[in-house]
């Protein structure tokens, strides 16, 4: 079956640490999503990747990193520069960009002491 | 930025009742999509709409584009425990914003047997 896969579901770090998140889709997209979940709130994109080896800051990029190495893999590091990290990580991917009907995978809940 | 207003922020019904919830914007949207969310997954598209006023239906869930572009409806009628969850709408502007969709906050929904 086609789908993406977030690793791992849960991730704990001490605060001063950086961490990265796995996202990897073996449904041949070409854009893919980082998208930040606090309750209450609406999903905020992070990061966006229209193509391979391209990568474009999202509205709330501080803190944050990626690398589009692979088409299939979409990984992402929380630095020690983002100041409130605890929260639910969503990776998302699109057949192309512009695409408005994204495909979401599970999710990792990142909380960070 | 653009910023959607989703309502109610939560219901409590219980089975077997119809539900309906709204989102508004103040700037106009080209598509608008409703998505359900269930608890520690990642959200799933229901229903996507590309044209003001078209009304689109999938099973027991119903959705509306509004005919100014400021705002869409979700209905799910004759609800069942399953139904609970986070549903969110979203939006796609167009413009410079291609490829960027905006979330609304989220309607949680509780089912009671």
């Amino acid at each position: 079956d086609g789908g993406i896969t977030q690793s791992p579901k849960y991730l704990f770090r001490k605060e001063g640490q950086n961490v990265t998140l796995s996202c990897e889709q073996n449904l041949n997209h070409d854009a893919m999503y980082w998208y930040r979940q606090d309750p209450g709130q609406g999903l905020r994109l992070i990061y966006y990747s229209q193509i391979v080896n391209d990568f474009q800051k999202g509205d709330i990029a501080e803190g944050y990193s990626v690398s589009r190495e692979k088409k299939e893999s979409f990984p992402l590091t929380v630095t020690s520069a983002q100041k409130n990290p605890t929260a639910f990580y969503l990776c998302a991917s699109s057949i192309t960009w512009g695409e408005t009907a994204l495909h979401f995978g599970n999710g990792t809940r990142l909380t960070v002491t | 930025g653009q910023q959607l207003n989703q309502s109610p922020q939560s219901m409590f019904i219980q089975e077997g009742e119809d539900v309906s919830m709204n989102c508004t914007s103040s700037s106009i949207f080209n598509t608008w999509l409703w998505y359900k969310q269930d608890p520690g997954e990642g959200p799933v598209l229901l229903i996507a709409l590309y044209k003001a006023g078209e009304l689109t239906s999938n099973g027991r869930l119903t959705a509306q584009f509004g005919i100014t572009r400021k705002d869409s409806f979700l209905n799910i009628s004759a609800s069942i425990p399953s139904d609970v969850g986070i549903y969110f709408c979203a939006g796609h502007a167009g413009g410079t914003s291609y490829g960027k969709l905006t979330f609304g906050q989220g309607t949680i929904l509780t089912v009671h047997p």
